[in-house]
């Protein structure tokens, strides 16, 4: 099965800095990749998904990056704010019929005022 | 659009009980739906793939018989912890796959089960 790998698991940055967090994965069937963020005792949200006919995304502050040769996607986060502190999860998904998930392990950011 | 609904959004039971946890999708048809477990700092953890009408399919680790899921109308699916133990204890997320819009997964509000 899939196996989706995060890092780093903690990041700590300054207001107004940039914070990247990466992710691999295993299966070349994956299509989809979404990523969330979630808050303390919160759902997970949706914040920016990438298919794999796409090589980059950007939606305001946040964009993604995905290199399918060498199965690596990425989340950048540009002029960090206080509230874009949480955990956020990469995930992959095969697409097709299957639509599941695989999660990576989170990465806890920290914006510091 | 796109609003999952989850109930109880906490529950405390003895251990030995059976507990049931509802996912609703507000405002759209969710032919699939997915229950995941989060241990607390973990990432989440698929359980079990609900579809409507037909048996949940699920992850390998977990109790088909322990974690009962029904899928019965393309609104509602529950998960029923039947027989809880304290390791139980997690919180429970369902999420519904909106029909059209590829892979895209919509997250419940969550339910935190504490089994004493």
């Amino acid at each position: 099965g899939e196996n989706v790998e995060q890092h780093p698991s903690t990041l700590s940055v300054q207001e107004g800095d940039s914070a990247v967090i990466k992710c691999t994965y295993s299966d070349s069937a994956s299509n989809y990749f979404p990523w969330y963020k979630q808050e303390l005792g919160k759902r997970p949200q949706l914040i920016i998904d990438i298919r794999s006919n796409v090589g980059e995304k950007k939606d305001q502050r946040i964009a993604v990056t995905l290199n399918k040769t060498a199965k690596h996607f990425s989340l950048h986060i540009t002029e960090t704010q206080p509230e874009d502190s949480a955990v956020y999860f990469c995930a992959a998904s095969p697409g097709g019929s299957n639509y599941k998930l695989t999660f990576g392990k989170g990465t806890l950011l920290t914006v510091n005022p | 659009g796109a609003v999952v609904s989850q109930h109880p959004s906490w529950v405390i039971c003895k251990s030995g009980t059976s507990v049931k946890i509802e996912c609703r999708s507000l405002d759209f048809q969710a032919t699939t739906m997915f229950w995941y477990r989060q241990f607390p700092k973990q990432s989440l953890m698929l359980m079990a793939t609900s579809n409507e009408g037909s048996k949940a399919t699920y992850e390998q680790g977990v109790e088909k018989d322990k974690f009962l899921i029904n899928h019965a109308s393309l609104t509602l699916s529950t998960l029923t912890v039947t027989s809880a133990h304290p390791e139980d204890s997690s919180f429970y997320i369902c999420s519904a796959r909106v029909q059209g819009r590829f892979n895209e997964q919509f997250f419940g509000p969550g339910t935190r089960l504490t089994v004493l």
